[in-house]
């Protein structure tokens, strides 16, 4: 069955320090990667995706990810974390070969302090 | 492109009741998607279209459930005698249905429309 893991409900970070959210996710077939980020009461805005490729991706907003298939993992980084920042992040899984509705990780929460 | 509506933003109802919420996709989007998000959850499917026709149904849509896109635009979520199990933010998004610089399956999604029951 296809899942998504992000281990870390929340996770607080002072102003300026590096982040790394975790993801992992299983997934029978070729995995189209997605981070997501909730602010709250808000709908879903993308960060960042990947399906092939370089493993490193880019996005917006300063954030990274980085696809290891041999450990079945997607994090999230950034080097400095800015208040703005606090928010919910969600890792999505979803078939490369087509649309298909996409299975969210239960997601984590990031706290920025001063 | 003005991105996924939907509409309203927040509803109040009494339990037993029904609600119906709308949403626009982006407009040469042919795929839409409904989901619903409990406190403290990611959101989960519920069910997707293709142009107007409904491809598939999660098992979380119960038979007081059903949703609509009658002309291929903007859909429908209609929800009767809700329970308070039903409180939650229900969300939609829409995706092109080729590939389109390069990347395909990549979801758009509405500010979701919040619920709650009494």
């Amino acid at each position: 069955a296809q899942s998504v893991t992000q281990p870390d409900i929340h996770i607080t970070v002072s102003e300026g320090a590096s982040l790394e959210l975790r993801c992992n996710y299983s997934y029978g077939a070729t995995p189209y990667l997605f981070w997501y980020v909730q602010s709250p009461g808000q709908g879903l805005q993308l960060l960042l995706k990947y399906f092939s490729g370089d493993t490193l991706v880019q996005g917006i907003k300063g954030f990274e990810a980085e696809f290891k298939r041999s450990q079945s993992s997607f994090n999230l980084r950034k080097p400095s974390v800015h208040w703005s920042d606090a928010a919910e992040y969600f890792c999505a899984v979803g078939a490369y070969s087509g649309n298909t509705p996409l299975v969210f990780g239960k997601g984590t929460r990031l706290s920025v302090i001063a | 492109d003005t991105g996924v509506s939907q509409d309203p933003r927040h509803k109040i109802t009494k339990r037993g009741q029904n609600v119906t919420f709308r949403c626009d996709p982006i407009s040469e989007h042919n795929r839409l998607y409904w989901y619903r998000q409990t406190l403290g959850q990611g959101p989960e499917f519920l069910t997707y279209f293709q142009n107007e026709a409904q491809l598939e149904k999660s098992r979380l849509l119960s038979d007081r459930f059903s949703a609509e896109r009658p002309k291929g635009s903007f859909s429908t979520l209609e929800i009767q005698r809700t329970e308070q199990g039903d409180s939650a933010m229900y969300l939609c998004a829409s995706s092109p249905s080729r590939m389109t610089g390069g990347f395909n399956n990549e979801q758009f999604f509405g500010p979701g429309t919040r619920l709650t029951v009494l």
